[in-house]
C-alpha cells in the first residue's frame, strides 16, 4: 500500500540554523511527490514538487527537496531558517489508484531566535 | 482572484447533531476535494467531487456525506456527529491537475 512516513513529529531549530524534515515513502512505481507547508489558521500551500527528471527540486521560500528512490526519501532542507518558517509541513505522494494526496503525519517546525 | 473560501470558520456541535459545511472553489476550478486534519492521523482524503459528481472516496463511514452544485460550490455533511469527527476539515479545489492544488483555510468543527 503506498504511504508517507514522516517520523519527525516535531523539531526545534534556532534561527539561522539549517534544517531538515525526514519523508519516507512507500510506493510501487516512480512516485509524484510533494511538500506542503501550513501555517497555524491556515490551509496548505505547495512548497514544492517531484515528478521525474532532476531528483533536487527547487521550491518557494528557499526550500529545496532531494529525491532519493534507493533510500525511499524525499527530505526537505532550507540552509538557514525564518522565525518565519516555524509551521507544521507535511510530505504526500500522489496515489497512483486514484490520484489523490496521501499525507504524511506532519513535523511541526519551532524556531527559535 | 479570490482562493478557496470555508465556511464556517469554527463549529461546536453536540454528539449525534449533524452538520454541513461548505466550501466555494477558485473561480474556473470544477473539483473539489475535502480532507479530515486531526493531530494524530494528519490528512485523511474524504472525497472528491468533479462536475458535480462524486469521482474518489477515502475509507470514512456513510455519515459522512457531500454534493456538488452546479457553480462548483461543495457541501460536506456528517450526520450523527460522534466526538472523534472533531477535527479540521480542509477543502481543496483544482482545475485538472491535482499537483495545482489550492486549499483553503479548513473548518474547525469540536464535537461535544
Amino acid at each position: 500500500a503506498q504511504s508517507v512516513t514522516q517520523p519527525d513529529i516535531h523539531i526545534t531549530v534556532s534561527e539561522g540554523a539549517s534544517l531538515e524534515l525526514r519523508c519516507n515513502y512507500s510506493y510501487g512505481a516512480t512516485p509524484y511527490l510533494f511538500w506542503y507547508v501550513q501555517s497555524p489558521g491556515q490551509g496548505l500551500q505547495l512548497l514544492l514538487k517531484y515528478f521525474s527528471g532532476d531528483t533536487l527540486v527547487q521550491g518557494i521560500k528557499g526550500f529545496e527537496a532531494e529525491f532519493k528512490r534507493s533510500q525511499s526519501s524525499f527530505n526537505l532542507r532550507k540552509p538557514s531558517v525564518h522565525w518565519s518558517d516555524a509551521a507544521e509541513y507535511f510530505c504526500a505522494v500522489q496515489s497512483y489508484n486514484t490520484d489523490k494526496l496521501i499525507f504524511g503525519t506532519g513535523t511541526r517546525l519551532q524556531v527559535f531566535p | 482572484k479570490a482562493g478557496v473560501t470555508q465556511t464556517p470558520r469554527y463549529l461546536i456541535k453536540t454528539r449525534g447533531q449533524q452538520v454541513t459545511l461548505s466550501c466555494s472553489p477558485i473561480s474556473g476550478h470544477r473539483s473539489v476535494s475535502w480532507y479530515q486534519q486531526t493531530p494524530g492521523q494528519g490528512l485523511q482524503f474524504l472525497f472528491e467531487y468533479f462536475s458535480e459528481t462524486q469521482r474518489n472516496k477515502g475509507n470514512f463511514p456513510g455519515r459522512f456525506s457531500g454534493r456538488q452544485f452546479s457553480n462548483s460550490r461543495s457541501e460536506m455533511n456528517v450526520s450523527t456527529l460522534e466526538l472523534g469527527d472533531s477535527a479540521l476539515y480542509l477543502c481543496a479545489s483544482s482545475n485538472t491537475d491535482p499537483e495545482k492544488l489550492f486549499f483553503g483555510s479548513g473548518t474547525q468543527l469540536s464535537v461535544l
